[in-house]
């Protein structure tokens, strides 16, 4: 069990750019996460995958965001024109469904968008 | 949805044990998480109740009661490295079961 990797770990862009994100879950792991956290709040609900389906999204997230889970396994996360307003953690968690249904956390990828 | 409401911030000494509380409000309960972050890392787990009750850890401990809404952990012997945000996440009964996160309880812990 390797946990959750996330990749890349700082992303500095300038505002109005794209960026892709990639998260690899926990192999066994079927359901993946996307959450965004700024300074002194809790990870807020992006989107969520359970194999290659995308089940749910945040009303939260606008048209600019989109994710991926092409094979059931690694997902990529992608902003385009990105905004100041975007600057934050993003952090990927995956679960298997079992009695708890615990997520796991990656290190998360720090997106600074000047 | 939820309403999860933690204190912002709290201090404590090292050595002593420390009680960090977590309120919510759902339509149907499923589940209650506790995770710990120390900055600029990722959340990680500490505990889940589903039951009213306590479930004990080692030096941590969660407590919850569903008919009260409440839930607390207890950190015992405080050590400088549990220093660090808490984080109080609840998941309701239907559609995705998602948990939805509180802001999180900062802890100082100080000699």
């Amino acid at each position: 069990d390797t946990g959750v990797s996330q990749d890349p770990r700082h992303k500095i862009t300038k505002r109005g750019q794209n960026v892709t994100f990639r998260c690899d879950p926990i192999s066994e792991h079927n359901r993946l996460y996307w959450y965004r956290q700024t300074l002194g709040q809790g990870p807020e609900f992006l989107t969520y995958f359970q194999n290659e389906a995308q089940l749910e999204k945040s009303r939260l997230l606008s048209d600019r965001f989109s994710a991926e889970r092409p094979k059931g396994s690694f997902s990529t996360l992608e902003i385009q024109r990105t905004e100041q307003g975007d600057s934050a953690m993003y952090l990927c968690a995956s679960s298997s469904r079992d009695l708890t249904d615990t997520q796991y956390f990656g290190p998360g990828t720090r997106l600074t968008v000047l | 949805g939820q309403n999860i409401d933690q204190p912002t911030e709290m201090t404590a000494t090292e050595g002593a044990i420390v009680q960090i509380n977590c309120t919510y409000q759902t339509s149907g309960f499923n589940g209650l998480f506790w995770y710990q972050q120390h900055a600029g890392e990722a959340p990680t787990f500490l505990s889940y109740n589903v039951l009213d009750g306590l479930e004990e850890k080692g030096r941590f401990s969660s407590f919850l009661s569903r008919s009260k809404g409440y839930s607390y952990l207890l950190l015992k012997e405080l050590q400088m490295k549990d220093s660090a945000s808490y984080l109080c996440a609840v998941r309701e009964v239907g559609g995705s079961y998602i948990p939805t996160f509180g802001r999180g309880t900062s802890l100082i812990v100080h000699p």
